[in-house]
């Protein structure tokens, strides 16, 4: 069964912390994505990930991937309360029509 | 502005009604997704279209019908609505199957079943 597992699945950091969210996958593949969602909002993308050593940095957000150990990271860089969402990683698996397998999502709480 | 637009945002529906949900995207994509999504269960594909023509089932499709009515709309129908779907279904496309610029998703349609 294809699975795509975050954890953790909820976080409480302080402004100005640093933080990891991790994203195994168990299928073959080569392109991950990140995206972001605020309350009751439509999931936004962050990062498109397509080949193995990929990294991306967009502000205090930094997402790498390694195809061979299966693992995606969204690191945060000391964080404000503005990050506060819930982020998913999601897999697309090779030989599929790119149809995307999501994660269950990390909800992220920035307090001060 | 260019994206994905999907109708309604909000509904309500009594056990065993029937309804149909639209989407309609702008920016000439060929491949087009509706997903759900629960609580804790982050979203779930329930039918796609690869391109204008072709449907095909994802991981949840029972009680779902789908149409790709041409290539920027594709509906949701739910021919007898029951409790367990109620969720919030979103509806994405993207360029096209090799994902380079990933999904474009709609806002949601917030749907309860009672």
């Amino acid at each position: 069964e294809l699975k795509v597992e975050q954890n953790p699945l909820f976080l409480s950091m302080q402004e100005g912390k640093n933080y990891t969210i991790y994203c195994n996958y168990s299928t073959t593949s080569d392109r991950l994505y990140w995206y972001r969602q605020d309350p009751g909002k439509s999931l936004e993308s962050l990062f498109v990930l397509l080949s193995n050593g990929a990294v991306k940095q967009e502000g205090r957000l930094m997402a790498s991937l390694d195809t061979k150990a299966r693992l995606s990271t969204l690191h945060i860089t000391a964080a404000v309360h503005d990050l506060s969402a819930t982020y998913f990683c999601a897999v697309d698996p090779r030989g599929s029509q790119g149809n995307l397998i999501f994660g269950k999502g990390t909800k992220l709480s920035v307090k001060p | 502005n260019a994206g994905v637009t999907q109708t309604p945002k909000f509904q309500v529906l009594k056990t065993g009604q029937s309804m149909t949900l639209q989407c309609a995207q702008d920016m000439n994509h060929n491949s087009m997704y509706w997903y759900r999504q629960d609580p804790g269960m982050g979203l779930r594909l329930i039918y796609y279209s690869a391109s204008e023509g072709t449907t095909d089932k994802g991981e949840v499709p029972n009680g779902y019908n789908v149409s790709r009515l041409n290539k920027r709309e594709f509906s949701l129908r739910l021919e007898s609505a029951a409790p367990s779907q109620t969720s919030v279904y979103f509806c994405a496309s993207s360029e096209d199957p090799r994902q380079v610029y990933g999904y474009t998703f709609g806002s949601g349609t917030r749907l309860t079943v009672v």
